[in-house]
């Protein structure tokens, strides 16, 4: 069964700290990508990654085929990078399996 | 480019009635997803057409969903009767080509409520 999941659920850090949030998934896949879900609920997609590492700003997420893991890191955050954080695993569909997300709360 | 449309952004309606949300995809997109996002589930793929053709609709819960494409810029999804436990947000999403090298882009969602 292919199965998705993140940690922490929840995660509250004052403003300027460094954030992990991860994804573990059970199967191997083509690609995984992260969304970012703000409060008033647009989602955006962040990444897409096969391998090694992206950065965007102040936004680096990482993968680990072999270990079958991913992490998003936030460097410097701040109070508007609040928002739900879901990782999505893709096969060799265009079909994805969603995380159960990790809401942030920054605080300033 | 404006983005994925969807229409409409909030629905009541009361049990039983036919429900249909609307999307538009982008413009020269040539895949498009819906997923129905829950609290207690979080986001599922209900369906998703490539080139205006479904091509996995696994995801639908039964035969009260229906969903369609008739043309490239333009799905419909229809539930029919609508009950309590329909009560979601609706994205709807579309990239550029099949296959998993390609960015999704949502839509802002319809948030339905079934009393």
């Amino acid at each position: 069964k292919n199965e998705v999941e993140q940690s922490p659920q929840n995660l509250t850090a004052q403003e300027g700290e460094f954030i992990t949030i991860n994804c573990s998934y059970s199967v191997g896949i083509s690609a995984l990508h992260w969304l970012q879900q703000h409060p008033g609920g647009g989602i955006v997609s962040l990444f897409m990654l096969s391998s090694g590492k992206k950065k965007h700003g102040r936004l680096i997420a990482t993968i680990n085929i072999q270990e079958k893991h991913s992490s998003l890191h936030i460097t410097a955050s701040h109070p508007r990078d609040s928002a739900v954080y879901i990782c999505a695993a893709g096969y060799n569909t265009d079909k994805l399996i969603f995380g159960t997300g990790t809401r942030l709360q920054v605080f300033p | 480019d404006a983005g994925v449309i969807q229409s409409p952004r909030h629905e009541v309606t009361e049990m039983g009635q036919e429900v249909t949300l609307r999307c538009k995809p982008i413009s020269g997109h040539n895949s498009l997803f819906w997923y129905r996002q829950t609290m207690m589930r979080g986001l599922e793929l209900l369906i998703y057409f490539n080139n205006n053709v479904p091509i996995d609709d696994s995801g639908m819960p039964e035969d009260r969903f229906s969903a369609k494409m008739p043309n490239a810029s333009f799905s419909t999804l229809k539930i029919q009767p609508s009950e309590p436990r329909d009560s979601a947000v609706y994205f709807c999403a579309s990239s550029l080509a099949p296959g998993q090298g390609w960015t999704q882009y949502f839509g802002p969602g319809t948030r339905l409520l079934v009393l």
